[in-house]
């Protein structure tokens, strides 16, 4: 069986902070693991996944993860956090890279960026 | 850019009442997929779909839900009977293969 738990629903920074999204994942097979945004009124955007080829893994808008197996963590993070990065962040877990499985969800954890 | 729509953005129906929700995936994906979200919670696989049957679905999926693809490019949810608990947004993805699944903007179910 495969979950996912975000810590913290709501998380604030100010602008131009550290941002620092948190999850942790429980799975018995080999995870991939994925970090899902979603902006008011759209739908989910894939910031970045892992899928085992290297532990740091490079997402869009400057976002990284990286995937800790000791720890089984993937948390998000971002050197320099921009107002336009507020929205609602999931991390979410999958048996395969992205197609073929079922994406399985945390929470979500929403960002807010103060000036 | 290509993206999956889905209609309509909010749908308000009568307890007991049928809807179908309509999505139109990417026009060269071939995996299928609906979630949903009810307020506050978080994001539950409902069914995935590949040459045209569904490949899993998840307890939540019962008899009063179909899907169908019912030409080359609509993929449709139906839930037959609405109940106040099926309240939620409906979100459509699909994906080529191997890659990732990309998802419409939802539609907002409310049963009153």
């Amino acid at each position: 069986a495969q979950s996912v738990t975000q810590l913290g629903s709501h998380v604030s920074v100010s602008e131009g902070a550290l941002v620092l999204l948190r999850c942790n994942y429980s799975s018995s097979v080999p995870p991939y693991l994925f970090w899902y945004v979603q902006y008011p009124n759209q739908g989910l955007q894939l910031l970045l996944k892992y899928t085992s080829a290297a532990t740091l893994v490079k997402g869009i808008n400057g976002f990284e993860a990286e995937f800790k197996k000791s720890e089984t963590s993937f948390h998000l993070t971002k050197p320099s956090a921009h107002m336009s990065d507020a929205a609602e962040y999931f991390c979410a877990v999958s048996r395969s890279s992205g197609g073929y499985n079922k994406l399985i969800f945390g929470a979500g954890t929403r960002l807010a960026v103060h000036p | 850019e290509p993206e999956v729509t889905q209609t309509p953005s909010h749908q308000v129906t009568q307890m007991g009442q049928e809807v179908i929700l309509r999505c139109v995936p990417i026009s060269n994906h071939l995996y299928f997929y609906w979630y949903r979200q009810i307020l506050g919670q978080k994001v539950e696989f409902l069914v995935s779909f590949y040459n045209n049957e569904i490949s899993e679905k998840s307890e939540i999926f019962d008899d009063q839900f179909s899907v169908e693809r019912p030409d080359g490019s609509n993929f449709t949810l139906k839930i037959r009977s609405t109940k106040l608990e099926d309240s939620a947004m409906y979100f459509c993805a699909s994906s080529e293969g191997a890659n990732e699944q990309f998802f419409g903007p939802g539609t907002r179910l409310t049963v009153l």
